[in-house]
């Protein structure tokens, strides 16, 4: 089945300890990107990656690293988690690396720092 | 710069009236591509439609239906006979690829609810 996973789906962690975040797609998409949900703000775009070993930030980039070695992986990383980073997060891909294509988006990580 | 404004917070109907949801973008790129996506109360995210800044045609898909006016920078959505079903967010989003490299820009999204 084509999809997009992320892990882990819950997570409830604290100040400080780095957590990562991993993202994993089997469509062989070379286009992948994280965002973070928060009440009345939307999703807003962390970072995206072009394709392996090409990434770039996003419009809140802050607080966040990412790396993509693999066309398949792509993991966020919060090196010092702060309770401002508390958030709904999806990672998504697209087929190719066009704006003309739709996304593919994962089921969602809850995320509470406390 | 990009941005997507969905000006309405939250909106509640009774099941079969008819809805539309704003979304009012801005862009400076000529090239740029309009999305909806739907995203139920279960929370993932589906795509519901793509449409490219060239294409100003009006699309309908069963009750759902799409007006595109680059005149008024807006891409809006109509449900007609809305069901219980179509309780969700909605977000419109932008892309536009001016440098070779893109982002994508979503609005804060809408929130309907339909009441049986």
């Amino acid at each position: 089945e084509a999809q997009v996973t992320q892990n882990p789906r819950y997570l409830i962690t604290v100040t400080g300890k780095k957590l990562t975040v991993t993202c994993s797609q089997n469509m062989n998409h070379e286009y992948m990107s994280w965002y973070r949900q928060d009440p009345g703000l939307g999703l807003r775009q962390i970072y995206y990656s072009m394709n392996v070993e090409v990434t770039d930030k996003g419009d809140v980039p802050e607080g966040y690293k990412v790396s993509r070695k693999e066309k398949r992986n792509f993991p966020l990383i919060l090196e010092s988690p702060s309770p401002n980073q508390t958030s709904l997060y999806f990672c998504a891909s697209t087929k190719t690396a066009r704006p003309s294509n739709e996304q593919f988006f994962g089921p969602g990580t809850r995320l509470t720092v406390l | 710069a990009q941005k997507v404004t969905q000006a309405q917070t939250e909106i509640s109907v009774v099941e079969k009236e008819d809805v539309t949801l704003d979304c009012v973008y801005e862009t400076r790129d000529t090239t740029y591509y309009l999305f909806w996506y739907k995203q139920p109360p279960s929370g993932e995210l589906v795509f519901l439609i793509r449409r490219n800044s060239f294409d100003e045609q009006n699309e309908i898909s069963g009750r759902y239906s799409w007006n595109f006016q680059k005149s008024t920078s807006s891409f809006n959505f109509t449900i007609t006979a809305s069901q219980v079903v179509d309780s969700a967010v909605y977000f419109c989003a932008l892309s536009e690829a001016a440098t070779g490299t893109y982002k994508y820009i979503f609005g804060t999204g809408t929130r309907l609810k339909v009441l049986a």
